[in-house]
């Protein structure tokens, strides 16, 4: 089964500094997504990024960016002129490429989370 | 605008009762899911639901059961037979039965048992 790890349960960053906030996962598949929530304290998760592992080029968007590493298993997500609103915890997540062939490889694991800090 | 609604936001249990949690959506969405969150354990799979009238065990399914009977509602039924459904609890849909594009989630429910 997959795993993913977040080796940061809190993290803290200033006003408008840049924070990195790490994951790793477990996995045999060479097919597959990524992604980052975000759940502010209104806890209504927010999908902030998608990695599909066969696309070599890093997502981003906006302000938000990762460095996927396929072959270490590592998809970091990082924050960059951190706001305010940034503040939340942040999940990673694994989806198995196996298609929708039914099962649980469609399932998303989620990593425990790293709660976010900012400090004005 | 479409979305996920879930209800009611807090709900409080007596012990031996069966409690029953809300999802709608419409997005039209196929796939719905229901995860449980603990502090410190991230999001756990209980149930989900690819298509209408079909439910399959997610990782902690004991305790819990689900209905399907229509595309928009995913109801989640909490019964006595759960030791400790004390938790915070989220229903997500998905757009065709694979999630590769990520889950729409609900604003989730609070479940206490008193």
């Amino acid at each position: 089964a997959q795993t993913v790890t977040q080796s940061q349960p809190e993290m803290s960053v200033q006003e408008a500094e840049t924070v990195t906030l790490s994951c790793t996962y477990d996995t045999s598949e060479s097919d597959y997504y990524l992604f980052w929530y975000k759940q502010p304290p209104s806890r209504q998760m927010i999908l902030v990024i998608r990695q599909e592992a066969y696309k070599q080029q890093n997502a981003t968007e906006n302000r938000f960016s990762v460095n996927f590493q396929k072959a270490a298993k590592s998809f970091s997500l990082k924050i960059s002129d951190s706001q305010l609103g940034d503040a939340a915890m942040y999940f990673c997540a694994y989806r198995s490429g196996k298609g929708n062939s039914g099962g649980s490889n469609y399932k998303l694991t989620f990593g425990k989370g790293t709660l976010l800090t900012v400090n004005p | 605008d479409g979305g996920i609604t879930q209800s009611p936001k807090y709900l409080f249990r007596k012990e031996g009762q069966n409690v029953t949690l809300s999802c709608e959506q419409n997005l039209n969405h196929d796939a719905m899911y229901w995860y449980r969150q603990d502090p410190g354990q991230g999001l756990r799979l209980i149930y989900y639901s690819q298509i209408v009238n079909d439910f399959q065990k997610g990782d902690i399914a004991e305790g819990y059961s689900v209905s399907r009977e229509k595309k928009e509602s995913f109801p989640l039924t909490v019964t006595s037979a759960q030791k400790n459904p004390t938790a915070f609890y989220l229903c997500a849909s998905s757009i065709g039965t694979g999630g590769a594009y990520g889950y729409t989630f609900g604003s989730g429910t609070r479940l206490t048992v008193v």
